[in-house]
């Protein structure tokens, strides 16, 4: 079956921490990645995403992430987090073809807590 | 200023009712979605719609329905609501079909259902 597996369902960090949340999928073939996080009470928003080319993609508000075709995963990282960086981040993939075409599949997500 | 906006924000009905979720886009995007959030955080597309043409339907119980009257707009229809359908609906667009996957899709705050 298709997945997309966020292993750590709850990251605990005091600030300036580094971060690092990992992502996989299960897709064979060309996949689009996205990382979209939820501040608490708001909206999903779109952090940074990746379709090809370097596969070390950079996003809004200091987060990065690594596609590892040959791991098939998308790490979402960021260097010194802060207070405000807490959040639930979720990952998402999509095929580039298919009869899956246009669906977004997420991962469950990820609770980041950044402690003062 | 809200790009996507759903009405409304909470609702809490008791099973049997039936009951609607409005969403609307004031980003002239071609692609409605429709995606449902469940006690565990996971997300899951249900619906799809492109120009007001369904495009994608999820195997998704036949009391929702989704309706589109027009492409800024995309509601979701749910008879005989029950236990199982509390969870948090999110409505999402993106820019055009196209027959690519690399659009993003922007979310709405989502609509918390509780079915008692």
């Amino acid at each position: 079956a298709q997945s997309v597996s966020q292993h750590n369902h709850h990251v605990i960090l005091s600030e300036a921490a580094s971060l690092e949340l990992g992502c996989n999928y299960s897709y064979g073939g060309t996949v689009n990645l996205f990382w979209y996080v939820q501040y608490p009470g708001q909206h999903l928003q779109l952090l940074l995403k990746y379709f090809s080319g370097d596969p070390l993609v950079k996003g809004i508000k200091g987060f990065e992430a690594e596609f590892i075709k040959s791991k098939f995963s998308f790490n979402l990282r960021k260097p010194s987090v802060q207070w405000s960086d807490t959040a639930e981040y979720f990952c998402a993939v999509n095929r580039d073809r298919g009869s899956t075409l246009g669906r977004l599949y997420f991962g469950r997500g990820t609770q980041l807590t950044v402690w003062p | 200023d809200t790009a996507v906006s759903q009405t409304p924000k909470y609702l809490v009905t008791q099973m049997g009712n039936d009951k609607s979720i409005k969403c609307e886009q004031n980003l002239g995007h071609d692609t409605m979605y429709w995606y449902k959030q469940d006690s565990k955080k996971f997300l899951k597309i249900m619906f799809s719609y492109n120009n007001k043409e369904l495009i994608i339907n999820e195997t998704v119980p036949n009391r929702f329905s989704p309706k589109s009257p027009d492409k800024a707009h995309l509601n979701l229809h749910i008879n005989s609501l029950e236990l199982g359908d509390s969870a948090v609906y999110f409505c999402a667009s993106s820019q055009d079909w196209g027959g690519s996957n690399t659009d993003t899709q922007y979310f709405g705050p989502g609509t918390r259902l509780t079915v008692l």
